[in-house]
């Protein structure tokens, strides 16, 4: 069974405040994602990677940025928080494809005051 | 113009009804269909993928794909309670998945 763990599922932060989202999934994926998901929005993809320490730009990755170290761990980062990046984050693995099914952990609530 | 549309529902339909769900979509380059299923306070999970156009069913679930009206639908048959959820139609020409908005199903028992 694949697993896709997040570190939290709820986090409460400051504007300004550096802030860091961890995902690690367990089924040697080649892929890992970063999606936020707002109401009316659907989820946006903000960055992907398909190696060890390569990233793609999503569609918005303004304010982001990611490090995949090793393979199975990707992190996201907020440099600077802002009241705006509030959101539910959903980290997600798929094996080799972007279009191979993508397994999803159970999110991130973030929220920035 | 998005280019995935879904309506966001929300919709209520009796327990053994057939719900339709459907998603339009602009770029005719997209060859992957999806259907992701999301319970509350979960990640989405997908339940179904079709390649380019056609049907396909798995159990009570029927997935079709109209990609000359560029139309995709969820048909539930026989729906049960534990199918209240939200269903996201995702798309992808080969690379990034583009995801429709969510529609949101409950069913009534």
């Amino acid at each position: 069974d694949v697993k896709v763990t997040q570190s939290s599922r709820y986090l409460v932060k400051r504007t300004g405040e550096k802030v860091f989202l961890e995902c690690v999934q367990d089924m040697d994926h080649e892929n890992m994602f970063w999606y936020r998901q707002d109401p009316g929005l659907g989820l946006r993809l903000i960055y992907f990677s398909y190696d060890v320490k390569m990233k793609e730009k999503g569609d918005i990755p303004e304010g982001y940025s990611v490090s995949r170290e090793k393979k199975e761990r990707f992190s996201l980062i907020l440099e600077s928080a802002s009241t705006n990046q509030t959101s539910m984050y959903l980290c997600a693995s798929s094996k080799t494809q972007s279009t191979d099914t993508q397994y999803f952990g159970p999110g991130t609530r973030l929220t920035v005051l | 113009q998005k280019e995935v549309e879904q309506d966001p529902g929300p919709l209520s339909v009796p327990e053994g009804a057939i719900v339709s769900l459907n998603c339009t979509y602009s770029n005719s380059a997209f060859q992957y269909f999806m259907w992701y299923r999301q319970y509350s306070r979960k990640g989405p999970e997908l339940l179904m993928y079709t390649y380019s156009s056609g049907n396909k069913e798995d159990g009570r679930f029927t997935a079709q794909v109209d990609k000359s009206s560029k139309y995709i639908s969820l048909f539930i048959r026989d729906s049960q309670p534990s199918d209240s959820a939200t269903y996201l139609c995702a798309m992808s020409p080969g690379e990034k998945l583009t995801f429709g908005t969510g529609t949101r199903l409950t069913i009534i028992p």
